[in-house]
């Protein structure tokens, strides 16, 4: 299977809106409504951010959002923080027990 | 809380096996909730799913590495394992044990990871 495409880089100012788009195919993301998110700051572990599409878990903010329109997944990060700078990359389940990642997204607050 | 802890030789020459632990501590690996996989992120990339293996022992690998991989869980240790054979030196990445909630439900929890290097 192929890699998910991610913008390699998305900016915004604190306080803005910004969405990085995760694009994949009809057997993957646009197949099953089991797209995830995930921040990853210098060094450390991925940490999930969103699931089943749009699912926040238990402590992530609620300015962390996530949809799906065909076989495009995207995260929307409102009220940028400084904190919120990382890497973001999406996962989606991709039929026969498969997965697949995208190449990751580097978000700079400006 | 579970934690997991990836344990294994940080150093592996070319055409040889990379072995890695990863130990789960603070919930039982026998839960039968969890799908335990390997992720590798090579060095300024992106992350590559490797496989999972279930409690009971069964095991789905990454098509492109499924030739080189096997998984292994203890259950009386609570641990899991990796074992990648031949590597070479784009093999070098660091390596990740995680957790996959039900219905593929996203990569909960992770351990901190571990470089490996293939070099002679």
């Amino acid at each position: 299977q192929s890699a998910l495409t991610q913008p390699p880089s998305a900016s915004g100012s604190p306080g803005q809106s910004v969405t990085i788009s995760c694009t994949g195919t009809s057997s993957d993301v646009g197949g099953y409504n089991y797209v995830s998110w995930y921040q990853q700051h210098p060094g450390k572990a991925p940490k999930l951010m969103i699931y089943e599409v749009s699912e926040r878990p238990s402590g992530v903010p609620d300015r962390f959002s996530g949809s799906k329109s065909g076989n495009t997944a995207s995260l929307t990060v409102s009220g940028l923080q400084p904190e919120d700078e990382a890497d973001y990359f999406c996962s989606s389940y991709a039929g026969s027990n498969n997965r697949v990642f995208g190449g990751g997204t580097k978000l700079t607050v400006l | 809380q579970v934690q997991l802890q990836e344990s294994g030789p940080g150093l592996v020459k070319p055409s040889q096996t990379l072995s890695l632990t990863c130990t789960v501590s603070g919930g039982s690996i026998s839960s039968g909730a969890k799908y335990w996989t390997w992720i590798r992120q090579h060095p300024g990339k992106g992350l590559e799913w490797i496989g999972y293996i279930y409690y009971t022992g069964s095991t789905y690998y990454n098509p492109s590495l499924k030739s080189r991989v096997t998984m292994s869980v203890d259950t009386s240790k609570n641990q899991f394992s990796l074992r990648l054979s031949s590597v070479t030196a784009a093999d070098t990445a660091v390596y990740y044990c995680a957790s996959e909630g039900p219905s593929h439900s996203g990569y909960d929890y992770w351990g901190q990871g571990t470089l490996v290097t293939v070099s002679s």
